[in-house]
């Protein structure tokens, strides 16, 4: 079975500093998806990232990064120089191919305080 | 892009009434959608999947008597919360698959959710 592991429930950063969230994901598939999502307090989930199982490179995007790590079964994720908009939960979630479900990780919310 | 509305964004019902959420994909077909369910502080927990004119499939412990699915068709699928009671107020998100997305979302679009409030 599936299972998504996020161990930081809560992390408080003061702007500009660096953060990190960890995800650990657990499936017995060989082919799979790994995402990230930023649900704010309104609710709505904003994708950020998705990453195939095949596919171990690093990723950048501005202030973001992620480090997928298959040795390890993880998928981080860093935000750099931190921004009080930043402040949000983040879900990290994985689809098997051979389910097809979304499951998600319980969560981790960022407070970036100014 | 690919956008999905969900209806309505909240909702405050009366205990022992029945609550309808529409989740409809604007611009595209989708023969797949997923029911969410959020409670405060918590994780989205996947309650069922749908197929557009088969049986919505339920994840263990969820009554599919309590949450009726519906997906009669490529673009719309509703959740019917029956006999609602308080412990029933959640946040409940849906899923529409967006096959066309495939390459940048894996074809998960989510709707903006809907706050039910049973009191």
């Amino acid at each position: 079975a599936q299972k998504v592991t996020q161990a930081q429930t809560e992390i408080s950063v003061v702007e500009k500093e660096d953060v990190t969230l960890d995800c650990v994901y657990e499936t017995r598939d060989t082919t799979y998806y790994l995402f990230w999502y930023k649900q704010p307090p309104s609710g709505e989930l904003v994708f950020l990232i998705r990453r195939n199982s095949f596919d171990e490179q690093n990723e950048i995007s501005g202030r973001y990064s992620w480090n997928f790590q298959k040795s390890t079964s993880s998928f981080n994720f860093t935000i750099t120089a931190s921004q009080v908009v930043d402040s949000a939960v983040y879900f990290c979630a994985l689809s098997e191919v051979l389910t097809d479900k979304l499951i998600f990780g319980t969560g981790t919310r960022l407070q970036v305080f100014p | 892009g690919a956008v999905v509305s969900q209806h309505p964004s909240w909702v405050i019902c009366k205990s022992g009434t029945s609550v309808k959420i529409e989740c409809r994909s604007l611009d595209f077909q989708a023969t797949t959608m997923f029911w969410y369910r959020q409670f405060p502080k918590q994780s989205l927990m996947l309650m069922a999947t749908s197929n557009e004119g088969s049986k919505a499939t339920y994840e263990q412990g969820v009554e599919k008597d309590k949450f009726l699915i519906n997906h009669a068709s490529l673009t719309l699928s509703t959740l019917t919360v029956t006999s609602a009671h308080p412990e029933d107020s959640s946040f409940y998100i849906c899923s529409a698959r967006d096959l066309a997305r495939m390459a940048s979302n894996y074809g998960y679009t989510f709707g903006s959710g809907t706050r039910l409030t049973v009191v």
